[in-house]
Order: C-alpha cells, then structure tokens, then sequence
C-alpha cells in the first residue's frame, strides 16, 4: 500500500516571496512522483512529475521538487511566488507497476499582495 | 475532443435514487479513471480502464457503485440507491498509455449532493 502526505494544509505568503509544500510519501515499491495544480474553478492539472533520472524536476512556470529516496520526499518550492500562483496543489504517488495515483488532501497556497 | 469533459457539473438527487454521471475523454486516449474527492481531501481512485476493458475496480467503494465503458471512449458511472456519504466530487481523467508515468489530464469534475 502506498500514502501520501501533505504536511501543510494552508500556505499564506506574500508575493515574491519563497514558498515550499511538503509532501511525503510511502510506499514498498518503486514509485513516481506527481505534484498536480488545481486553479480557482478548473480541474487538475500536472504541474510536474518525476518518473528517473535526475532528482529535481521542474515546471514551466518557475517550481521545482526534488525527490529525495532516504527521506521519501518530494517537495514543491518557488523561490518567487505570483498572486496567480494561489491554488490548490495536490502531490501525487504512483506504483510503478500499476497505472493507479494516491494522492494527497492538498495544500491550498494563498499569495497575498 | 480538446479535452476531457463530464457531465453534469453538478448533480442534487435524493437518498435512495440513482446518478449516472458521464465522462467524456480526450479522444486519442486509451485509459480513463475514475476518482472520488470528498471536501478537504485529495482525489481517491475508484476504477479505471484500459479501451473498454476495466483490470482494477478495488477503488469502489460498494457494489451499489459500477463504471462503464463498452466501446473504449465515453465512460459511465452510475450509483444505485444514493446515500448522504455518496456525496462528492467525482473526476474523470484520461491518459494516452496505461504506464503509471503517463500524464493524467483531468475533467472539471460533477459535483454530486445526496439530500
């Protein structure tokens, strides 16, 4: 069995500063990693994801998560936060023999002017 | 069809009726899910398939809940004798291969409330 955890609930900041959302997970297997981005009034999106290779996966729009395998993280930064960055971001884990995601309760981001 | 879309976007029934609620994927994709979000949680797998063929249904959550999928495109879920914990956020996502690295893109969701 795999699970998910979003350490924070509720991240206010003010804008153009650094946020980060935490996510841990667990899992028996191998696993890969998603974070999804859910904008005011619209479905989820892939914000990013990490499948091999190189540990720090980046997004188009300036955020960036690194897997961690000892620590079993895969958490979200911006070093720069916009007021259109505020949304809800779920992380995600998927067991990499099977097609299904379990994801986390989300992490709502208010960037505050 | 440019993305994926479900229908209705919000469904009120009462205790003990049924909802078929409709997903519509993007049109190249093979795999379809189903996920259940209750308010303050993240999405929660219920099934999914691959054309129309459906290898894991462990998500649902009763036998009153079944999917379909019978030609590999347009997917049902249909709940029978609705009950107050039914109520949710019900979403649809599709992908184009069934690796569980394939990007999901996801509907906007019917939001069902059971009086």
């Amino acid at each position: 069995a795999q699970s998910v955890t979003q350490l924070d609930s509720q991240v206010p900041v003010f804008e153009e500063a650094p946020v980060e959302l935490r996510c841990n997970y667990s899992s028996s297997v191998s696993v890969y990693l998603f974070w999804y981005v859910q904008y005011p009034n619209q479905g989820l999106q892939l914000l990013l994801k990490y499948l091999s290779g190189s540990t720090l996966v980046e997004s188009i729009n300036g955020f960036e998560a690194e897997f961690n395998k000892s620590q079993t993280s895969f958490h979200l930064r911006k070093p720069s936060v916009h007021i259109s960055d505020t949304a809800e971001y779920f992380c995600a884990v998927s067991d990499t023999n099977a097609g299904k995601s379990t994801f986390g309760d989300g992490t709502t981001l208010t960037v505050k002017p | 069809g440019a993305g994926v879309s479900q229908s209705p976007r919000y469904k009120v029934t009462k205790r003990g009726q049924d909802v078929t609620l409709r997903c519509d994927p993007i049109s190249s994709h093979a795999t379809l899910y189903w996920y259940q979000q209750a308010l303050g949680q993240g999405p929660e797998f219920l099934t999914y398939f691959n054309y129309e063929a459906q290898p894991d249904k462990s998500g649902l959550p009763s036998d009153r809940f079944s999917a379909e999928r019978p030609e590999g495109s347009i997917s049902t879920l249909t709940i029978q004798r609705t009950e107050q914990r039914d109520s949710a956020m019900y979403r649809c996502a599709s992908s184009s291969g069934v690796g569980a690295g394939e990007t999901q893109y996801f509907g906007p969701g019917t939001r069902l409330l059971v009086l």
